[in-house]
Protein backbone atom coordinates (compact mmCIF):
# COMPACT_ATOMS: atom_id res chain seq x y z
CA UNK A 1 0.00 0.00 0.00
CA UNK A 2 1.43 3.28 -1.09
CA UNK A 3 1.87 5.89 2.15
CA UNK A 4 3.01 9.41 1.24
CA UNK A 5 4.27 11.49 4.17
CA UNK A 6 5.31 15.43 4.01
CA UNK A 7 7.49 16.80 6.90
CA UNK A 8 7.05 19.22 8.34
CA UNK A 9 3.25 19.83 8.53
CA UNK A 10 3.54 23.15 9.04
CA UNK A 11 6.22 25.95 8.08
CA UNK A 12 6.57 29.41 8.62
CA UNK A 13 9.71 31.80 7.00
CA UNK A 14 10.72 35.46 6.61
CA UNK A 15 9.32 36.97 2.75
CA UNK A 16 12.31 36.54 0.46
CA UNK A 17 13.95 33.72 1.60
CA UNK A 18 14.30 30.44 -0.60
CA UNK A 19 12.63 27.20 1.09
CA UNK A 20 12.39 23.42 0.04
CA UNK A 21 8.95 21.32 0.37
CA UNK A 22 9.74 17.17 1.20
CA UNK A 23 7.38 14.63 -0.27
CA UNK A 24 8.19 10.56 0.47
CA UNK A 25 6.51 8.07 -0.55
CA UNK A 26 6.70 3.99 -0.14
CA UNK A 27 6.07 2.55 -3.50
CA UNK A 28 8.89 3.61 -5.50
CA UNK A 29 6.82 2.17 -9.04
CA UNK A 30 5.20 5.39 -9.72
CA UNK A 31 3.88 6.87 -12.95
CA UNK A 32 3.87 10.33 -11.88
CA UNK A 33 3.71 12.64 -9.17
CA UNK A 34 2.20 15.71 -8.45
CA UNK A 35 2.44 19.10 -6.39
CA UNK A 36 -0.78 20.89 -5.43
CA UNK A 37 -1.59 24.29 -3.77
CA UNK A 38 -4.33 24.40 -1.25
CA UNK A 39 -6.03 28.00 -0.21
CA UNK A 40 -8.00 27.73 2.88
CA UNK A 41 -11.03 25.99 1.79
CA UNK A 42 -10.63 26.35 -1.77
CA UNK A 43 -9.94 23.13 -3.84
CA UNK A 44 -6.24 22.24 -5.35
CA UNK A 45 -4.46 23.85 -7.96
CA UNK A 46 -2.07 21.78 -9.78
CA UNK A 47 1.31 22.85 -9.84
CA UNK A 48 3.67 21.14 -11.51
CA UNK A 49 3.79 17.50 -12.59
CA UNK A 50 6.78 15.09 -12.62
CA UNK A 51 6.74 11.81 -14.98
CA UNK A 52 8.19 8.94 -13.40
CA UNK A 53 10.99 9.19 -16.34
CA UNK A 54 11.59 12.63 -15.38
CA UNK A 55 14.13 14.22 -12.47
CA UNK A 56 12.81 17.44 -12.34
CA UNK A 57 9.89 19.99 -13.38
CA UNK A 58 10.38 23.82 -13.43
CA UNK A 59 7.83 26.86 -13.81
CA UNK A 60 8.71 30.23 -12.58
CA UNK A 61 9.65 30.23 -9.05
CA UNK A 62 9.01 26.51 -8.74
CA UNK A 63 11.12 23.63 -8.83
CA UNK A 64 9.96 19.79 -7.93
CA UNK A 65 12.78 17.22 -8.08
CA UNK A 66 12.03 13.30 -8.08
CA UNK A 67 14.10 10.45 -6.95
CA UNK A 68 12.32 7.19 -7.89
CA UNK A 69 15.06 5.55 -6.07
CA UNK A 70 15.37 6.66 -2.61
CA UNK A 71 11.11 7.24 -2.63
CA UNK A 72 11.39 11.47 -2.40
CA UNK A 73 10.42 14.64 -3.69
CA UNK A 74 11.18 17.88 -3.54
CA UNK A 75 9.51 21.36 -4.21
CA UNK A 76 11.43 24.15 -3.96
CA UNK A 77 10.28 28.39 -4.04
CA UNK A 78 12.88 30.82 -4.57
CA UNK A 79 12.21 34.05 -3.14
CA UNK A 80 8.95 33.62 -1.01
CA UNK A 81 6.35 36.00 -1.08
CA UNK A 82 3.34 36.32 1.31
CA UNK A 83 0.85 35.18 -1.58
CA UNK A 84 2.85 31.50 -1.45
CA UNK A 85 1.15 31.28 2.09
CA UNK A 86 -0.83 27.78 1.38
CA UNK A 87 -0.92 24.18 1.90
CA UNK A 88 0.99 22.06 -0.37
CA UNK A 89 0.10 18.93 -1.16
CA UNK A 90 2.36 16.20 -2.68
CA UNK A 91 0.48 13.09 -4.59
CA UNK A 92 1.45 9.98 -6.20
CA UNK A 93 -0.06 8.03 -9.17
CA UNK A 94 1.06 4.43 -9.09
CA UNK A 95 1.40 2.16 -12.54
CA UNK A 96 -1.82 0.61 -13.62
CA UNK A 97 -3.61 2.36 -11.24
CA UNK A 98 -5.95 5.43 -11.00
CA UNK A 99 -5.71 6.26 -7.56
CA UNK A 100 -4.12 9.56 -6.31
CA UNK A 101 -2.12 8.99 -2.88
CA UNK A 102 -2.35 11.77 -1.01
CA UNK A 103 0.32 13.18 1.83
CA UNK A 104 -1.15 15.05 4.52
CA UNK A 105 0.56 18.52 3.40
CA UNK A 106 2.83 21.46 4.37
CA UNK A 107 0.89 24.39 5.64
CA UNK A 108 3.60 27.22 4.54
CA UNK A 109 3.17 30.66 6.29
CA UNK A 110 5.31 33.63 4.62
CA UNK A 111 5.96 36.59 7.05
CA UNK A 112 6.28 39.68 5.37
CA UNK B 1 -11.42 29.37 -11.82
CA UNK B 2 -9.90 25.61 -13.19
CA UNK B 3 -12.11 24.18 -16.25
CA UNK B 4 -13.64 22.35 -13.27
CA UNK B 5 -16.66 23.65 -11.45
CA UNK B 6 -18.63 22.33 -8.59
CA UNK B 7 -22.10 23.25 -6.91
CA UNK B 8 -23.29 24.28 -4.38
CA UNK B 9 -20.23 25.40 -3.01
CA UNK B 10 -21.73 24.77 0.56
CA UNK B 11 -24.24 22.59 2.02
CA UNK B 12 -25.49 22.31 5.41
CA UNK B 13 -28.16 19.24 5.39
CA UNK B 14 -29.98 17.32 8.53
CA UNK B 15 -29.66 13.08 8.95
CA UNK B 16 -32.43 12.63 6.89
CA UNK B 17 -32.39 15.07 4.40
CA UNK B 18 -31.40 13.69 0.56
CA UNK B 19 -29.16 16.15 -1.90
CA UNK B 20 -26.95 15.98 -4.46
CA UNK B 21 -23.54 17.39 -5.31
CA UNK B 22 -22.51 18.29 -8.82
CA UNK B 23 -19.52 18.45 -10.79
CA UNK B 24 -18.49 19.69 -14.45
CA UNK B 25 -15.64 19.55 -16.57
CA UNK B 26 -14.71 21.63 -19.79
CA UNK B 27 -11.68 20.26 -20.46
CA UNK B 28 -12.52 17.29 -23.02
CA UNK B 29 -11.39 14.66 -20.33
CA UNK B 30 -12.66 11.31 -19.95
CA UNK B 31 -12.07 10.32 -16.60
CA UNK B 32 -13.69 11.99 -13.15
CA UNK B 33 -12.99 11.50 -9.89
CA UNK B 34 -14.44 12.46 -6.11
CA UNK B 35 -12.45 12.58 -3.25
CA UNK B 36 -13.09 13.71 0.51
CA UNK B 37 -10.92 15.92 2.61
CA UNK B 38 -11.62 15.59 6.35
CA UNK B 39 -9.73 17.59 9.05
CA UNK B 40 -6.56 16.64 9.65
CA UNK B 41 -6.78 13.31 7.32
CA UNK B 42 -5.08 13.12 3.54
CA UNK B 43 -7.53 13.31 0.65
CA UNK B 44 -9.15 10.15 0.23
CA UNK B 45 -10.18 9.23 -3.33
CA UNK B 46 -14.30 8.18 -3.33
CA UNK B 47 -15.02 6.96 -7.02
CA UNK B 48 -13.20 6.92 -10.23
CA UNK B 49 -15.32 7.43 -13.47
CA UNK B 50 -13.34 6.31 -16.85
CA UNK B 51 -15.33 6.91 -19.76
CA UNK B 52 -18.88 7.42 -17.77
CA UNK B 53 -17.91 3.27 -16.25
CA UNK B 54 -17.60 3.68 -12.62
CA UNK B 55 -13.86 2.09 -12.36
CA UNK B 56 -12.91 2.20 -8.67
CA UNK B 57 -15.31 2.30 -5.15
CA UNK B 58 -12.74 2.64 -2.36
CA UNK B 59 -15.25 1.20 0.17
CA UNK B 60 -17.91 3.84 0.59
CA UNK B 61 -20.61 3.27 2.16
CA UNK B 62 -23.88 3.41 0.44
CA UNK B 63 -25.25 6.30 1.76
CA UNK B 64 -23.23 8.32 -0.83
CA UNK B 65 -24.22 7.30 -4.38
CA UNK B 66 -22.29 8.76 -7.84
CA UNK B 67 -23.79 9.10 -10.73
CA UNK B 68 -21.61 9.63 -13.86
CA UNK B 69 -24.50 10.80 -17.26
CA UNK B 70 -21.84 11.54 -19.41
CA UNK B 71 -17.82 12.34 -19.34
CA UNK B 72 -18.54 16.02 -18.64
CA UNK B 73 -20.69 15.57 -15.66
CA UNK B 74 -20.85 13.51 -12.48
CA UNK B 75 -22.71 13.64 -8.99
CA UNK B 76 -22.57 12.59 -5.63
CA UNK B 77 -26.11 11.81 -4.34
CA UNK B 78 -26.11 12.16 -0.50
CA UNK B 79 -28.56 10.32 1.97
CA UNK B 80 -28.81 9.51 5.50
CA UNK B 81 -25.21 10.93 6.06
CA UNK B 82 -23.99 10.74 9.61
CA UNK B 83 -22.27 14.20 11.41
CA UNK B 84 -18.48 12.44 10.54
CA UNK B 85 -19.67 12.86 6.89
CA UNK B 86 -19.02 16.41 7.04
CA UNK B 87 -16.07 17.41 5.10
CA UNK B 88 -14.85 19.47 1.67
CA UNK B 89 -16.05 16.97 -1.07
CA UNK B 90 -13.55 17.30 -3.87
CA UNK B 91 -14.01 16.53 -7.94
CA UNK B 92 -11.09 16.42 -10.18
CA UNK B 93 -11.06 14.93 -13.86
CA UNK B 94 -8.08 13.69 -16.14
CA UNK B 95 -7.37 12.19 -19.42
CA UNK B 96 -5.63 9.00 -18.66
CA UNK B 97 -5.39 7.55 -21.89
CA UNK B 98 -3.44 10.70 -22.89
CA UNK B 99 0.21 9.25 -22.76
CA UNK B 100 2.61 10.95 -20.94
CA UNK B 101 -0.11 12.86 -18.51
CA UNK B 102 -3.25 11.80 -16.69
CA UNK B 103 -2.66 15.14 -14.78
CA UNK B 104 -5.35 15.88 -12.72
CA UNK B 105 -7.20 19.48 -12.27
CA UNK B 106 -9.97 19.96 -9.33
CA UNK B 107 -12.62 21.87 -8.41
CA UNK B 108 -13.20 24.20 -5.80
CA UNK B 109 -14.90 21.66 -3.56
CA UNK B 110 -18.27 21.62 -1.49
CA UNK B 111 -18.42 22.47 1.86
CA UNK B 112 -20.75 19.86 3.55
CA UNK B 113 -22.08 20.03 7.19
CA UNK B 114 -24.17 17.44 8.38
CA UNK B 115 -26.38 18.39 11.27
Amino acid sequence: KQEVTQIPAALSVPEGENLVLNCSFTDSAIYNLQWFRQDPGKGLTSLLLIQSSQREQTSGRLNASLDKSSGRSTLYIAASQPGDSATYLCAVLLFGNEKLTFGTGTRLTIIP
Amino acid sequence: ETGVTQTPRHLVMGMTNKKSLKCEQHLGHNAMYWYKQSAKKPLELMFVYNFKEQTENNSVPSRFSPECPNSSHLFLHLHTLQPEDSALYLCASSHPGLAGDNEQFFGPGTRLTVL
